[in-house]
This record gives structure tokens, C-alpha cells and sequence, in this order.
């Protein structure tokens, strides 16, 4: 599974763009990127997932640049309750390789 | 009505007790997962079940046992538990393994060995 690198720590203010950069150097052609986000005391709730190019939900965007080798999570104007940490996965599925490796995750903090 | 719960939410118990959590996902989801976070918040996985067959098991110490009584469940049973055992410890699940689903996780039971 490749190993992903990303901030430890950012801060922003309310209403801003906040963007997330994750690399991935070693990602395999069959990696997915996911992101994660983990408020104090709760488990991980998923945020959003890509493959290539570009993803948008109602949470957040996913950008992948062509090579694949980092992604960037946009959270568009950010509010306190944003606050949390927020994890870059990447890795392969199908059989025995349905596990999730959690780095060590950049913790957002988001000041009024 | 919660996805996937666990029970207790905190546990603090005494070295050399064994202790189990519990652990219920109601999405009908074929794959379940226990996860530790330590006190650095690294998140580790432990173990995978798919359809009650283990699938993964990280080399985690053999005093940690999975037990699928059924799909919807999967409990963590933990013998003579160690000071390093303290930590939080999430139980989640996931539609399955061959295609990129999301996990879903639970609250959390925060263990504290004493």
C-alpha cells in the first residue's frame, strides 16, 4: 500500500478555502484515494474518494493531477464545525486488500 | 438509528483481565473491521471479517480475538490485557471488499488498562 504524506497541522479562518495537499508517490495503478475526517472522540466518517482527474460531492472537492502521485481535498469556505483531522488514504480493493492504512493526518483548525 | 454501534463506550479495567467489546452494524454491510487508536492517534487496523471469515489479521498479539456470531456483529475479545492495550478502539464495516467502499465507523470504546 503506498505511503502518503500530508501537513501535520493547517489553520484557516471561517468562510475561507481550505486546501489539503496529500502526496503519494508510490500509488499503484489500481489505488483509490480517500479521505477521511475524525472530530475529537468519534470515529472517521468518509469524505470523498477518487481515482483520476476530478470528484465533487456536497462536502468537498478531490483534486488528481494526471500522474496520480499526490491529490489535493478543497473544502470551500470552512466554518468552525470543520475543525478536525483529516486523513489521506490510498490503496488497493479485492480480496484480502479491503484494509485501510491511516496516516498520521493533518488536524484543521478553523478560528473565527 | 446508529449504523454501527459499540458497547461500552469507555471500559477501565485491571492488567490481567480479559475483557471483550461489542460491536453491531445494522447496514447489512458484509465486511467488519476493528481499528486501535493509540494515544498519538495513529489509526491502526487489527482485523477484517467478511461474511465471518477472517480476511486480515495485521500480526496483531494473539491475546486479541474476533468473534463473528453473525454478519451484523463482530466482538473483540482480549485476554490478560496489558498496560499497551490502552488506547480507543473502533469497530466498522463496509458493503465489502472488492470494490472501493466507504467504511463506516463506530464511536469508539476508549479502553484504559490500569
Amino acid at each position: 500500500l503506498a505511503k502518503t504524506t500530508q501537513p501535520i497541522s493547517m489553520d484557516s479562518y471561517e468562510g475561507q478555502e481550505v486546501n489539503i495537499t496529500c502526496s503519494h508517490n508510490n500509488i499503484a495503478t489500481n489505488d483509490y484515494i480517500t479521505w477521511y475526517q475524525q472530530f475529537p472522540s468519534q470515529g472517521p466518517r468518509f469524505i470523498i474518494q477518487g481515482y483520476k482527474t476530478k470528484v465533487t460531492n456536497e462536502v468537498a472537492s478531490l483534486f488528481i493531477p494526471a500522474d496520480r502521485k499526490s491529490s489535493t481535498l478543497s473544502l470551500p469556505r470552512v466554518s468552525l464545525s470543520d475543525t478536525a483531522v483529516y486523513y489521506c488514504l490510498v490503496g488497493a480493493y479485492g480480496g484480502s486488500q479491503g484494509n485501510l492504512i491511516f496516516g498520521k493526518g493533518t488536524k484543521l483548525s478553523v478560528k473565527p | 438509528d446508529t449504523a454501527v454501534s459499540q458497547t461500552p463506550k469507555y471500559l477501565v479495567t485491571q492488567m490481567g483481565n480479559d475483557k471483550s467489546i461489542k460491536c453491531e452494524q445494522n447496514l447489512g454491510h458484509d465486511t467488519m473491521y476493528w481499528y486501535k487508536q493509540d494515544s498519538k492517534k495513529f489509526l491502526k487496523i487489527m482485523f477484517s471479517y467478511n461474511n465471518k471469515e477472517l480476511i486480515i489479521n495485521e500480526t496483531v498479539p494473539n491475546r486479541f480475538s474476533p468473534k463473528s456470531p453473525d454478519k451484523a456483529h463482530l466482538n473483540l475479545h482480549i485476554n490478560s490485557l496489558e498496560l499497551g492495550d490502552s488506547a480507543v478502539y473502533f469497530c466498522a464495516s463496509s458493503l465489502g471488499t472488492n470494490e472501493p467502499y466507504e467504511q463506516y465507523f463506530g464511536p469508539g470504546t476508549r479502553l484504559t488498562v490500569t
